[in-house]
This record gives C-alpha cells, sequence and structure tokens, in this order.
C-alpha cells in the first residue's frame, strides 16, 4: 500500500466548476509535488514544495493553484479548467535536507481529473 | 528536446527470458539514474537507482548497467516474469536541480506466460 494517499480517486468536473485534490503523507517528507500524467506519457512537473513553501513551478496556468498547508498536506485547487486538462494528477514526496534531497520519490496512485 | 532517451517503445518477452531497456542522456551534470515502474491505475514506484561512482547495480532479478563514457544506462530483468508486465521508465537528475527528475518516454513491458 502506498503512503501517500491521495483523494479523490476520480473526480469528473465542469469547466465553470471549483474543486480541489488532496494528498496527504506520513513519512516525514519535506518534499512534495504534482505531477500531471497523460495517457501513455512519463509524469510532467507541475509544482515543488520544499519546507511547506513553493519551490518549482513549471509554468502551470494560474487555473490550477498549490498550497501546502502543512508538511503532511498537500492541495491542489482547480478552477476553470478546460478539457485538455483530463489526466492523471499525482502527488509525490521525498526527503530533503536544507541542501538535497534523496532523490526517491514516492508517489501516490493519483486523482483521475475527466473535464466536461 | 528529449534530454533522455529511451528504448524500445514497447517489449514483449517470454516468460523466464531477460528483459532489456535502454537509456542514453546529453547531460554530463546528471548524476542521478532511477528507474520507476509503472502498474495501470497505480502512480509510478521505484525500482532500482545508480549513480555514476558505479557501473552496476543489483537488486534481485533487476539490474542497472551504467556507462559513463557512453552516456547510457540499461535496465536487464532476468527471469522475466508475468508480474513485471508495466511501463517502465527511466529518468535522469543533477545535483544542481535534484528536484526536478528528467524522464525518459517510458517502455511498455508485456511478460507472456
Amino acid at each position: 500500500d502506498t503512503e501517500v494517499t491521495q483523494t479523490p480517486k476520480h473526480l469528473v468536473m465542469g469547466m465553470t466548476n471549483k474543486k480541489s485534490l488532496k494528498c496527504e503523507q506520513h513519512m516525514g517528507h519535506r518534499a512534495m509535488y504534482w505531477y500531471k500524467q497523460k495517457a501513455k506519457k512519463p509524469p510532467e512537473l507541475m509544482f515543488v514544495y520544499s519546507y511547506e513553501k513553493l519551490s518549482i513551478n513549471e509554468s502551470v496556468p494560474s487555473r490550477f493553484s498549490p498550497e501546502c498547508p502543512n508538511s503532511s498536506l498537500l492541495n491542489l485547487h482547480l478552477h476553470a479548467l478546460q478539457p485538455e486538462d483530463s489526466a492523471l494528477y499525482l502527488c509525490a514526496s521525498s526527503q530533503e535536507s536544507r541542501r538535497a534531497n534523496t532523490g526517491e520519490l514516492f508517489f501516490g496512485e493519483g486523482s483521475r481529473l475527466t473535464v466536461l | 528536446q528529449q534530454q533522455v532517451k529511451q528504448s524500445p517503445q514497447s517489449l514483449i518477452v517470454q516468460k523466464g527470458g531477460i528483459s532489456i531497456i535502454n537509456c542514453a542522456y546529453e547531460n554530463t551534470a546528471f548524476d542521478y539514474f532511477p528507474w520507476y515502474q509503472q502498474f495501470p491505475g497505480k502512480g509510478p514506484a521505484l525500482l532500482i537507482a545508480i549513480r555514476p561512482d558505479v557501473s552496476e547495480k543489483k537488486e534481485g532479478r533487476f539490474t542497472i548497467s551504467f556507462n559513463k563514457s557512453a552516456k547510457q544506462f540499461s535496465l536487464h530483468i532476468m527471469d522475466s516474469q508475468p508480474g513485471d508486465s508495466a511501463t517502465y521508465f527511466c529518468a535522469a537528475s543533477n545535483a544542481g536541480n535534484n528536484r526536478k527528475l528528467i524522464w525518459g518516454l517510458g517502455t511498455s513491458l508485456a511478460v507472456n506466460p
């Protein structure tokens, strides 16, 4: 069983809806990530939080808004999405020191998003 | 520009055979090379990883071979089993930007019983 828990597993939303994806880990990791994955493609990095501060934003459109309320939780707020945003959204975490991380990413099972 | 090139795109192997997936990179600053395994409906999971100070790393049936001069690394799965059927991604990162993995495009492996 994965130690990174994502909810919901499936989400269907219209283009005018506002929804949120949630991610939780209790491994004491201080780096947390959002990835987007299309079918038969590798994960694409969206955001990275390090010690609860946003450290990487891969030029993601503002209709995706990340939030890291504490060291165990990561949210992705969704608003005015487009059908092409339909994908599997993966949360991941990794150990982190102030200088570097250990490399290994622990992924959740993902939230499959469909935008109608 | 694809910085990590992975081949083949798909692979079919008979049970008990050897599965070989290859990756090549350009950036000599890369110093961490993991392989992730992803089953349908699941997130990727780290399978095995190597750093460039060693040429080979083995964990059970899985072996990474690393050729620093050729800038290539490969995954060998010995005695392949139907349960190994999954998508395999190679990746790379460097210490200067180690929160960002550069991923290969993936290899879909099917092991026939």
